[in-house]
């Protein structure tokens, strides 16, 4: 099935500063979506996003489909921003089903 | 909209005892997830229904696990009977198509087995 790759697996920022968060997935996808989960535990959707770039605020992502990796840019991080943020990927290699990776688990520090 | 709804949001057990999980997907979405996230294994996929019907059931542990989906608004999944190891959350979520659909996830179950 497909792999996918998270990193870096923890990250810690001061408020303010500026971050990217890497996905990287072994095989081709239709399907790759962002979501964060927050300290209380939901799974926030952020983007869904099987290529090209998106914006929505502080936040904006981009996936390059054909090298297979998306990157998530965070921008002026805040508090409320901590949390682990999963890609999730489907495609024909894991029959469409999606796969999420391990997490990169955010702190930012006020 | 309405989104994923779960219930129960935590649920506290004893080993031996039965639990069921459940889950109202979005209306429409024609695809239910079952999802178990742990600290070991993270978020794996467990089953999944298309139009009701289970279609890949091979994340399901063992044989204590049991999922239905008698109609399109509506799925259960048990655990009987229940061991402190299938202490988790449970996710619920829903999908319109399975391929290139946007998933959804509920707010999760969280259980703990004593």
């Amino acid at each position: 099935g497909i792999q996918v790759e998270q990193s870096p697996p923890d990250l810690i920022l001061q408020e303010g500063a500026n971050s990217t968060l890497r996905c990287n997935f072994s095989d081709s996808v239709n399907n790759l979506q962002w979501f964060h989960q927050n300290p209380w535990g939901q799974l926030i959707n952020l983007f869904y996003i099987p290529s090209g770039t998106k914006q929505n605020g502080r936040l904006s992502a981009t996936t390059v489909a054909t090298e297979r990796y998306s990157l998530l840019y965070i921008s002026s991080s805040q508090t409320t921003d901590s949390g682990v943020y999963f890609c999730a990927v489907a495609g024909s290699g894991n029959a469409g089903k999606s796969t999420f990776g391990d997490g990169t688990t955010l702190t930012v520090k006020p | 909209d309405a989104g994923v709804i779960q219930s129960p949001r935590h649920e506290v057990t004893e080993m031996g005892q039965e639990v069921t999980l459940r889950c109202k997907p979005i209306s429409g979405h024609d695809y239910l997830f079952w999802y178990r996230q742990t600290m070991m294994r993270g978020l794996e996929l467990l089953i999944y229904f298309n139009n009701n019907v289970p279609i890949d059931d091979s994340g399901m542990p063992e044989d204590r696990f049991s999922a239905k989906m008698p109609n399109a608004s509506f799925s259960t999944l048990k655990i009987q009977p229940s061991e402190p190891r299938d202490s988790a959350v449970y996710f619920c979520a829903s999908t319109r198509i399975l391929n290139t659909g946007e998933l959804f996830f509920g707010e999760g179950s969280r259980l703990t087995v004593l």
